[in-house]
């Protein structure tokens, strides 16, 4: 068990669905993340959160939305995807945000955009 | 050129072998690397952390950090069945904000 912990674990919508990812981290942390893993490509972040404010947001098209209610807790809501967007979407927590903080992830949840 | 480039694989071994992972990078700022394994349909999980340049060794793995060269590598020894995962390594820059970079990742299979 890791002390990240995402939900669900496996997601199937449709491209006019909306729907959440949870992720809850135990571990303390002020930092907190997303990131999309997709099939031959490195790891892509998405966005930053620290201390509940958002500190980056890589370039990540309007239907994907966070938001981080407190430094436990971040989700990532999901509107109107496309096709291409199937993926995993890892969550991740670090002590803080700066160099060399390890960072740990969650198991991951598997989104298929049909 | 990619900041992180890793050697795409995948990569079969027999059991017992000794397994040498690769990446090199282009950003000569990168003072932490690190390595992290992923199972399949799981998320990935630190293995190991090295700052600057040097060795590290943990049980059957090793990391090795050569700054000049821009290179790390990730030593196996005495490879087995529950090795098999994808291998990411990953590295980051000394400052404020500074986030890991990832290379794509190789999948290694131990064959028994």
């Amino acid at each position: 068990e890791t002390g990240v912990t995402q939900t669900p674990r496996h997601l199937v919508m449709g491209m006019t669905n909306k729907k959440s990812l949870k992720c809850e981290q135990h571990l303390g942390h002020n930092a907190m993340y997303w990131y999309k893993q997709s099939a031959k490509k490195p790891l892509e972040l998405m966005f930053v959160y620290s201390l509940e404010e958002r500190v980056e947001n890589n370039s990540v098209p309007s239907r994907f939305s966070p938001e981080c209610p407190n430094s436990s807790h971040l989700f990532l809501h999901l509107h109107t995807l496309q096709p291409e967007d199937s993926a995993l979407y890892l969550c991740a927590s670090s002590q803080e945000l700066n160099s060399g903080n390890t960072i740990y992830f969650g198991e991951g949840s598997w989104l298929t955009v049909v | 050129q990619k900041e992180v480039e890793q050697d795409p694989g995948p990569l079969s071994v027999p059991e017992g072998a000794i397994v040498s992972l690769n990446c090199t990078y282009s950003n000569s700022a990168f003072q932490y690397f690190m390595w992290y394994r992923q199972y399949s349909r799981k998320g990935p999980e630190l293995l190991m952390y090295t700052y600057s340049s040097g060795n590290k060794e943990d049980g059957r793995f090793t990391a090795q950090v050569d700054k000049s060269s821009k290179y790390i590598s990730l030593f196996i020894r005495d490879s087995q069945p529950s090795d098999s995962a994808t291998y990411l390594c990953a590295m980051s820059y000394t400052g404020a904000n500074s986030k890991l970079t990832f290379g794509k990742g190789i999948t290694l299979s131990v064959r028994p």
